[in-house]
């Protein structure tokens, strides 16, 4: 079945430290990727999506590419800040047939980011 | 944007007694709606999903019985957690996809934190 794997964190950095979450996925046809981000205190919230192969979703300064060779979506961003401390989510959603809408879920990154 | 709201955001109960917590979606109608359990390690467990007119569906190992579940409206589901024990004690989130162009996008309630003493 579907499944996305993320590197487990906590993941600590100094501000303005490039940032990278690594997230692969397995799943059946061709799905569409997401990350989430979850503030304190707060719920999730959309950061970037990409629906199909080589597609890169970007926002506040967050990058990840959508890679079928290496069934990857890797987070990115050149330069963190303390506002950026959060726990992030990949996930995906199966776009083949049976199960749409239906998001599976990496286990989550706990981000620090140190003044 | 498309809002989901929760009530209530936080609540503790005695063991043995049921916690409703509701779902709604603001600014726009849900067929479908999604309950999560999200734990201490922040992995989160999709529960089931809600169905507007129709029976919720479960995913496997939770139990139906346990975790009840009404999609009364379009813009309202509902969790109940029927004779509430410790070990139940957890962060809910419900979700919804978004209408028109924005299906393959959901969107979240900021939770419910439910303590059972």
């Amino acid at each position: 079945g579907n499944s996305v794997t993320q590197m487990e964190g906590p993941v600590t950095l100094s501000e303005e430290a490039f940032l990278t979450i690594n997230c692969t996925y397995t799943a059946t046809g061709y799905p569409s990727l997401f990350w989430y981000v979850q503030y304190p205190g707060e719920g999730l919230q959309l950061l970037l999506k990409a629906t199909k192969a080589d597609d890169k979703g970007s926002n506040k300064g967050f990058e990840a590419t959508y890679r079928k060779e290496t069934t990857s979506f890797h987070l990115e961003k050149g330069s963190v800040q303390v506002s950026d401390s959060a726990v992030y989510f990949c996930a995906l959603i199966g776009n083949y047939g049976g199960a749409t809408n239906k998001l599976i879920f990496g286990t989550g990154t706990l981000l620090a980011v140190q003044p | 944007g498309a809002v989901v709201s929760q009530h209530p955001s936080w609540v503790i109960c005695k063991s043995g007694t049921s916690v409703k917590i509701e779902c709604r979606s603001l600014d726009f109608q849900a067929t479908t709606m999604f309950w999560y359990r999200q734990f201490p390690k922040q992995s989160l467990m999709l529960m089931a999903t809600s169905n507007e007119g129709s029976k919720a569906t479960y995913e496997q190992g939770v139990e139906k019985d346990k975790f009840l579940i009404n999609h009364a409206s379009l813009t309202l589901s509902t969790l109940t957690v029927t004779s509430a024990h410790p070990e139940d004690s957890s962060f809910y989130i419900c979700s919804a996809p978004g209408g028109g162009s924005r299906t393959d996008t959901q969107y979240f309630g900021p939770g419910t934190r439910l303590t059972v003493l």
